[in-house]
């Protein structure tokens, strides 16, 4: 069965606290995995799309890694303003896709 | 107007009350989605419209009832809904056809039922 899950559930880290999201799937042939970023009140907004294991692809602080299993989303020096929710999803078969509940992080200046 | 547009943001209806979520995109896509978001849960997605078709029911009952006019607009048609059906309400567009394609979603239409 196709699925995402995402750990921990919630991360608190001090200002300049480098850390890691995981994102693990479960999916019969992968055809892109998606990061997105959710602020309280807001719809989901799209970060990095990887494709192949070994791919990477980084913005300001965020640096975003697959293998064939996982997926992981590297935070270096985290600031205040990077607090929000972390989803991932992979598209499934059909017009399926499929999310992860999230990670939610709170950065404490 | 850029992006995903979703009206109203907030909704408050009573259980006999008819009412319906208006999205429009102008990103030019070709597919267009409804999520539902509960708290805890992930993302469900509920109906998928490609080329303004209907590809993807997923058991969703019948209280709701989507619309899709044009490729820029789709609609959420409610009326009987129940308690368990507050949540935030999401909409979605991609461009279907290129392969691994991200949805770029609306900010939702947060939905209580009383």
């Amino acid at each position: 069965e196709d699925q995402v899950t995402q750990s921990p559930e919630a991360l608190r880290l001090q200002e300049g606290e480098s850390s890691s999201l995981n994102c693990s799937y479960t999916v019969s042939g992968l055809r892109g995995l998606f990061w997105y970023r959710q602020d309280p009140g807001k719809g989901p907004e799209f970060l990095f799309t990887l494709y192949s294991a070994g791919e990477e692809k980084e913005k300001e602080r965020l640096k975003a890694t697959l293998t064939k299993k996982e997926s992981f989303l590297h935070i270096t020096a985290p600031k205040p303003e990077d607090s929000a929710t972390y989803l991932c999803a992979v598209p499934g078969t059909g017009n399926q896709f499929y999310f992860g509940t999230g990670t939610s992080l709170t950065v404490i200046p | 107007e850029t992006g995903v547009t979703q009206t109203p943001r907030h909704l408050v209806m009573g259980m006999t009350n008819k009412k319906s979520l208006k999205c429009e995109q102008h990103l030019g896509h070709n597919a267009m989605y409804w999520y539902k978001q509960s708290a805890k849960k992930p993302l469900e997605l509920m109906f998928v419209y490609s080329l303004e078709e209907r590809v993807e029911n997923n058991s969703v009952p019948s209280r709701f009832s989507p619309e899709c006019p044009n490729s820029s607009h789709l609609f959420l048609h409610l009326h009987t809904l129940q308690p368990e059906d507050s949540a935030l309400y999401l909409c979605a567009s991609s461009q279907q056809g290129a392969p691994g394609q991200p949805q770029h979603f609306g900010d939702g239409t947060r939905l209580s039922i009383l």
